[in-house]
């Protein structure tokens, strides 16, 4: 009983180096999303996904990218690493059975440091 | 979206029950108020959510006052293992969820 699994857990990179971060669950949810989190502060939502093949902007995505080829699996990708995305990253599903108010699962997050 | 308050820190005793509350006095008809927590550096943990009826689960229960503009989270025996982040979100049906600050509950032996 996996539910949202984050690949990698943790990675440092350089600045300028690319990277793809991997989300995967196992909930058959339609919903997928992709959220930072810097210290002290709460969860921002980067990017989300309403289902296959579709993606949308959320409150901070510049920076970066997303694609969901697979209903189970949702990518963030940075393209050129800055210091500022150095950040803790979470992924979350959601369901739309029962209605629109279903709550979000999260993953433990994959940590990113940036030098 | 309707804004939440919350404090920023509280205390419990282990063994008595945490109540921790949550101001939104902006709240729109058709926000459910969320609950969810954070155990130092994990994912963020659902608790429970609710539209206007008071609600119960294995974790915890959800007070939302009759005028709807807050509630209260109370777990009814707390642990050591509750400590925790708490965060509160009152979320339109079907928008995304804006998570702010959020309460620190510090569980006391």
């Amino acid at each position: 009983n996996a539910g949202v699994t984050q690949t990698p857990k943790f990675r440092v990179l350089k600045t300028g180096q690319s990277m793809t971060l991997l989300c995967a669950q196992d909930m058959n949810h339609e919903y997928m999303y992709w959220y930072r989190q810097d210290p002290g502060m709460g969860l921002r939502l980067i990017h989300y996904s309403v289902g296959e093949g579709t993606t949308a902007k959320g409150e901070v995505p510049d920076g970066y990218n997303v694609s969901r080829l697979k209903k189970q699996n949702f990518l963030l990708g940075l393209e050129s690493a800055a210091p500022s995305q150095t950040s803790v990253y979470f992924c979350a599903s959601s369901s739309v059975t029962g209605g629109y108010n279903q709550p979000q699962h999260f993953g433990d997050g994959t940590r990113l440091s940036i030098l | 979206d309707a804004k939440t308050t919350q404090p920023t820190s509280m205390d419990c005793a282990e063994g008595r029950a945490a109540n921790l509350p949550c101001n939104h006095s902006t709240i729109s008809g058709n926000e459910y108020v969320y609950w969810y927590r954070q155990i130092h550096s994990q994912g963020p943990q659902y608790i429970i959510h609710g539209l206007k009826n008071n609600e119960t689960n294995e974790m915890a229960s959800l007070i939302i006052t009759e005028d709807r503009k807050s509630s209260t989270l109370i777990l009814p025996h707390a642990t050591l293992r509750d400590t925790a982040v708490y965060y509160c979100i009152a979320r339109p049906y079907g928008q995304n969820f804006v998570f702010g600050p959020g309460t620190r509950l510090s569980v006391l032996p």
